[in-house]
């Protein structure tokens, strides 16, 4: 079955801190795979697009990485701002069109 | 350039009615999705219009359905509206050839 999980579901960390967001997909067959940040009550924003061929995206603070083998991917944020409260989605697309999407990941980022 | 635009952004219906939310897409971009996310079911697909016509579909029932004019305009109806329905509906588009959608602020719809 194509289904993407997340964890933690929620997240709270200091501001300053770093922290690392966790995906697991067994999507098939694989295309690429996103993750967004959606602050509440807003559209998804795009931070990240990784191919099969890559293990590792930066987009400033963010840095994804991505194990192909195990299908497994992180998203590592670095240096927690108070703006980084959001979710966190994990989007695999399959098949070249079809969006599998995880739960999320909660996190709040306190002073 | 000008984001997705959807309308309205906040909208309380009663349960049985109808309701209609529109989705503006990006300038030139002809592929635009619609997603319901709610708290315990998170992001779903609900269909796809390219060129005013349905790509592809998600599981949704009937009551559920949309249309795309030539101008890539997209509008999506929900009729007999349940409390169920209440949600943060989401439109996306993408330029062809590109599947990098960029999402729209979201209607939350909430069924009373």
């Amino acid at each position: 079955k194509n289904q993407v999980e997340q964890s933690p579901q929620s997240l709270i960390i200091l501001e300053g801190k770093n922290c690392t967001l966790q995906c697991n997909y067994t999507v098939s067959p694989f295309s690429n795979l996103r993750w967004y940040k959606q602050d509440t009550g807003r559209g998804p924003v795009s931070l990240t697009i990784m191919t099969f061929s890559e293990n590792t995206k930066s987009n400033g603070r963010y840095t994804a990485t991505l194990d192909a083998d195990t299908k497994q991917s992180s998203l590592h944020i670095t240096a927690s701002q108070l703006s980084d409260s959001a979710s966190y989605i994990c989007v695999v697309v399959r098949n070249g069109q079809n969006f599998v999407f995880g739960p999320g990941t909660r996190l709040s980022v306190l002073p | 350039k000008a984001g997705v635009t959807q309308t309205p952004r906040y909208l309380i219906k009663t349960r049985g009615q109808q309701v209609t939310l529109s989705c503006s897409p990006i300038s030139g971009h002809r592929s635009v999705s619609w997603y319901q996310q709610t708290p315990g079911q998170g992001l779903q697909f609900l269909f796809e219009y390219f060129s005013e016509t349905q790509r592809n579909k998600g599981n949704f029932p009937g009551r559920f359905s949309g249309r795309q004019f030539s101008n890539s305009r997209s509008e999506m109806n929900v009729s007999t509206l349940e409390l169920g329905d209440s949600a943060l509906y989401l439109c996306a588009s993408r330029p062809d050839g590109d599947y990098g959608y960029t999402f729209g602020s979201g209607t939350r719809l909430t069924v009373v």
